[in-house]
């Protein structure tokens, strides 16, 4: 089936300094893929829309100049947390559909950031 | 109001029980709805999408009301590998991409 894959599965990092993850769907083609964020005990929430060659959608309250979102190829989006800062310590996981519509999507294993 | 709620739980049961999950939400133009399962510290996983007459895989069948807006998943003879968090999903749009709304989750604890 298809496989989404995100990496790395945990960071910790300084304040002040920038963490990029990696989101890569393995076997199918993504145009658009989506980064959810989740803090402890809460639900997932959607950060963002990212679609292959043009500017991502960013959700209300997402700043964008902090959350930089790149998504050059078709199996490739990137999340950078630029100048993290601990309240941005979370579980940050993308997903993808390969197919447009109702489909479900698919998870890639979650980033666990750390920010001391 | 919330968009997607869910009695987070934890629903304690033995194992062999019967357990069931409400979930309901406030968009009615929701186009398509899903169960998730969460297991602790890791990303959700598809169970099952939950169709208009109602569908069942092994162990567990999804039930969808569209009237009511709400939406059910119930397990039969629970097992131990059951205990997770249960994630209602609904999906608001209907124009080629997907806009998914997450529910808080209901917890399941089966125990010996």
């Amino acid at each position: 089936g298809a496989v989404v894959s995100q990496h790395p599965s945990r960071v910790i990092c300084k304040s002040g300094t920038s963490v990029k993850i990696e989101c890569r769907s393995l076997d199918f083609q993504a145009t658009t893929m989506f980064w959810y964020r989740q803090f402890p005990k809460q639900s997932l929430m959607l950060m963002a829309t990212s679609n292959e060659g043009s500017k991502a959608t960013y959700e209300q309250g997402v700043e964008k100049d902090k959350f930089l979102i790149n998504h050059a190829s078709l199996t490739l989006s990137t999340l950078t947390v630029t100048s993290a800062h601990p309240e941005d310590s979370s579980f940050y996981i993308c997903s993808a559909s390969y197919k447009q519509g109702t489909s479900p999507l698919h998870f890639g294993n979650g980033t666990r950031l750390t920010v001391t | 109001r919330k968009e997607v709620e869910q009695d987070p739980g934890p629903f304690n049961v033995p194992e062999g029980a019967t357990v069931a999950f409400n979930c309901t939400y406030s968009n009615s133009a929701s186009q398509s709805f899903f169960w998730y399962r969460q297991d602790c510290r890791k990303e959700p996983k598809l169970l099952m999408s939950v169709y208009s007459s109602g569908n069942e895989d092994g162990r567990f069948t999804a039930q969808l009301n569209r009237a009511s807006q709400y939406i059910s998943l119930l397990i039969r003879d629970s097992k131990l590998s059951d205990s997770a968090t249960y994630l209602c999903v609904v999906n608001e749009e209907n124009t080629g991409f997907q806009k998914l709304v997450f529910g808080t989750g209901t917890r399941l604890l089966v125990s010996p």
